[in-house]
């Protein structure tokens, strides 16, 4: 496995459920991230952990809960969730957030759909 | 008004042509700026990365930055079916400490389609 790698690639669930989306980097990389895209508007920034430290929590609503366990591994836990919260959920990680040469790498990210 | 403009297109162009794609901000604290391509159920790659104004190439790719104008441009040259993508601009800040935190703010995507 190379890259960022998430899982699972696709998730509908009810408003009253619980589901966690995961993501693993194989780049030894230090700061992981999580984006949201949704139709017709800009990636959105929502959590940065540096070092498994969050750094960044861009007013994410509670419902969306973020766990770092280790700089290989970031997790996004959901309850409870809106249907305007369908949307395309991006996993990034970079080397270091503080180095101006360390851009963003990518997962494919996880297609959820809220019913 | 939003912090970074990008007209979404859908921009189609024959094969071989010149594609200019473009992006206006209105942060004059952005200092650096990134494209991205983005294919069909993928997640964006990095295509170029620029640092303050000036241009940069790579292959068929010319990344311009002119901060005066708050304004970046993506040439493709001699554009290819495979080109075919949505293609995002980025850019981020220095805050305090010198780092940018990798917060990037992306602008909506251009799709671009190139027809054989």
């Amino acid at each position: 496995e190379t890259g960022v790698t998430q899982t699972p690639r696709h998730l509908v669930m009810g408003m009253t459920n619980k589901k966690s989306l995961k993501c693993e980097q194989h780049l030894g990389h230090n700061a992981m991230y999580w984006y949201k895209q949704s139709a017709k508007k800009p990636l959105e920034l929502m959590f940065v952990y540096n070092f498994k430290e969050q750094t960044e929590n861009n007013s994410v609503p509670s419902r969306f809960s973020p766990e770092c366990p280790n700089s290989s591994h970031l997790f996004l836990h959901l309850h409870t969730l809106q249907p305007e919260d369908s949307a395309l959920y991006l996993c990034a990680s970079s080397q270091d957030p503080g180095e101006r040469s360390s851009p963003l790498h990518f997962g494919n990210g996880t297609r959820l759909t809220v019913t | 008004q939003k912090e970074v403009e990008q007209d979404p297109g859908p921009l189609s162009v024959p094969e071989g042509a010149i594609v200019s794609l473009n992006c206006t901000y209105s942060n004059s604290a952005f200092q650096y700026f990134m494209w991205y391509r983005q294919y069909s159920r993928k997640g964006p790659e990095l295509l170029m990365y620029t640092y303050s104004s000036g241009n940069k190439e790579d292959g068929r790719f010319t990344a311009q930055v002119d901060k005066s104008s708050k304004y970046i441009s993506l040439f493709i040259r001699d554009s290819q079916p495979s080109d075919s993508a949505t293609y995002l601009c980025a850019m981020s800040a220095l805050y305090a400490g010198g780092t940018s935190y990798g917060k990037l703010t992306f602008g909506q995507g251009t799709i671009l389609t190139v027809h054989p």
